[in-house]
């Protein structure tokens, strides 16, 4: 069975810090995908990321950066210089590669960071 | 604009009533699922949809039951069996192709209370 863990709940810092969320999975799968969402206050989950397992590179996206570790089962997520607009829920999940076309894929997601980001 | 919309918002349900909610999308994707969102916890699967005319069960289907009779409708109703209804409910859609199979559109959720 697939599992996600998110262990922060929570995290608070002031703006313009650097925080990292941290995302530990769990897959028998040797082919799968993970993925960053967040969720703001109007309830929304908005895409961030999606990495493949064979794609081990780091990625930078302006503020944002992502560390993939398959050796620790590991999924980080960075925000450089926080900003009071990055104040959300942010959720990791995980979903199988699959090999057939036209069916479904399932997401497994991780209870969440609920990220608040003061002045 | 392609996307996905949730009607109502908000829901508020007598105990022991039926209720629908409703999810429609305009992307073309054939899969279609709901997810239950609970405070303090992830989203969790209730079913999905490969196809107009199927779907399946995902994690916590009971006192759930949907339908598939268009491709843009996938409408979910919170039957009187389920025992905590209060929750947020979240429709998402994809793409069946193999390469973008995985990247899910979620639309704005409806906010379901039990009274």
């Amino acid at each position: 069975a697939q599992k996600v863990t998110q262990a922060q709940t929570e995290i608070s810092v002031v703006e313009k810090e650097d925080v990292t969320l941290d995302c530990v999975y769990e897959t028998r799968d040797t082919t799968y995908y993970l993925f960053w969402y967040k969720q703001p206050p109007s309830g929304e989950l908005v895409f961030l990321i999606r990495r493949n397992s064979f794609d081990e590179q780091n990625e930078i996206s302006g503020r944002y950066s992502w560390n993939f570790q398959k050796s620790t089962s590991s999924f980080n997520f960075t925000i450089t210089a926080s900003q009071v607009v990055d104040s959300a829920v942010y959720f990791c999940a995980l979903s199988e590669a699959g090999s057939t076309d036209g069916t479904a894929s399932k997401l497994t997601f991780g209870t969440g960071t609920r990220l608040q980001v003061t002045l | 604009d392609g996307g996905i919309t949730q009607s109502p918002k908000y829901l508020f349900r007598k105990e022991g009533q039926n209720v629908t909610l409703s999810c429609e999308q305009n992307l073309n994707h054939d899969a279609m699922y709901w997810y239950r969102q609970d405070p303090g916890q992830g989203l969790r699967l209730i079913y999905y949809s490969q196809i107009v005319n199927d779907f399946q069960k995902g994690d916590i289907a009971e006192g759930y039951s949907v339908s598939r009779e268009k491709k843009e409708s996938f409408p979910l109703t919170v039957t009187s069996a389920q025992k905590n209804p209060t929750a947020f409910y979240l429709c998402a859609s994809s793409t069946t192709r193999l390469e973008k199979r995985n990247e899910q559109f979620f639309g704005p959720g409806t906010r379901l209370t039990v009274l």
